[in-house]
């Protein structure tokens, strides 16, 4: 699986955007992005994951440069409760290996 | 959907005694599963992949005989700490992967063992 570098900490003010950047310049045709994170002592909650596409739910946004090369999770309207560690993982077929993310605290 | 429960949430045992971790998901049937393990502050470590119906294959360093694993059906699997010590305290956590094209992974809520 290709390697992931992500900022160690952010911290985002309530009710604002949360940009959370993830570098994955190694990434090969066929693995996906895929966005995890984990509220303390909790198990890791699946967030979103793309190919190629930008892609959007409920939760959040992501956003995948055209060279597949960085992306970017969007938190649109960050409140009290995303504050946890958010994990980008590239993975084609195969386990989901964490790296060390990046802890997210929302400020009120 | 695509939800993972592990039993118990937490468990409290003496050294030398066995536990015996459950993970079921609930409501997609799961032909591989994978356990981890999370210390205080840290990442999690992936200890083993659970194929079901054969053996688990183990991460380097992961003692088989210590971490015993079974997949008996495509919505179950157990981990079993034999012998435990207080060093094998940890935070626990499962994971069950969708075979739905793309292979997500969903986690359980993991389950915390404290060995006295």
């Amino acid at each position: 699986d290709a390697k992931t570098t992500q900022p160690p900490s952010m911290d985002c003010a309530e009710g604002r955007a949360a940009n959370l950047p993830c570098n994955h310049s190694t990434i090969s045709g066929n693995e996906y992005v895929y966005w995890y994170r984990q509220i303390h002592s909790q198990g890791p909650q699946y967030i979103i994951h793309g190919l190629k596409n930008n892609e959007t739910n409920e939760m959040a946004s992501l956003i995948i440069t055209e060279d597949r090369k960085s992306s970017t999770l969007i938190l649109p309207h960050a409140t009290l409760r995303d504050t946890a560690v958010y994990y980008c993982i590239v993975k084609g077929y195969q386990k989901v290996t964490f790296g060390t993310g990046t802890k997210l605290q929302v400020i009120p | 959907g695509a939800v993972v429960s592990q039993h118990p949430s937490r468990v409290i045992c003496k050294s030398g005694t066995s536990v015996k971790i459950e993970c079921r998901s609930l409501d997609f049937q799961a032909t591989t599963m994978f356990w981890y393990r999370q210390f205080p502050k840290k990442s999690l470590m992936l200890m083993a992949t659970s194929n079901e119906g054969s053996k688990a294959t183990y991460e380097q360093g992961v003692e088989k005989d210590k971490f015993l694993i079974n997949h008996a059906s495509l919505t179950l699997s157990t981990l079993t700490v034999t012998s435990a010590h207080p060093e094998d305290s940890s935070f626990y956590i499962c994971s069950a992967r969708n075979s739905d094209g793309e292979e997500t992974q969903y986690f359980g809520p993991g389950t915390r063992l404290l060995v006295l």
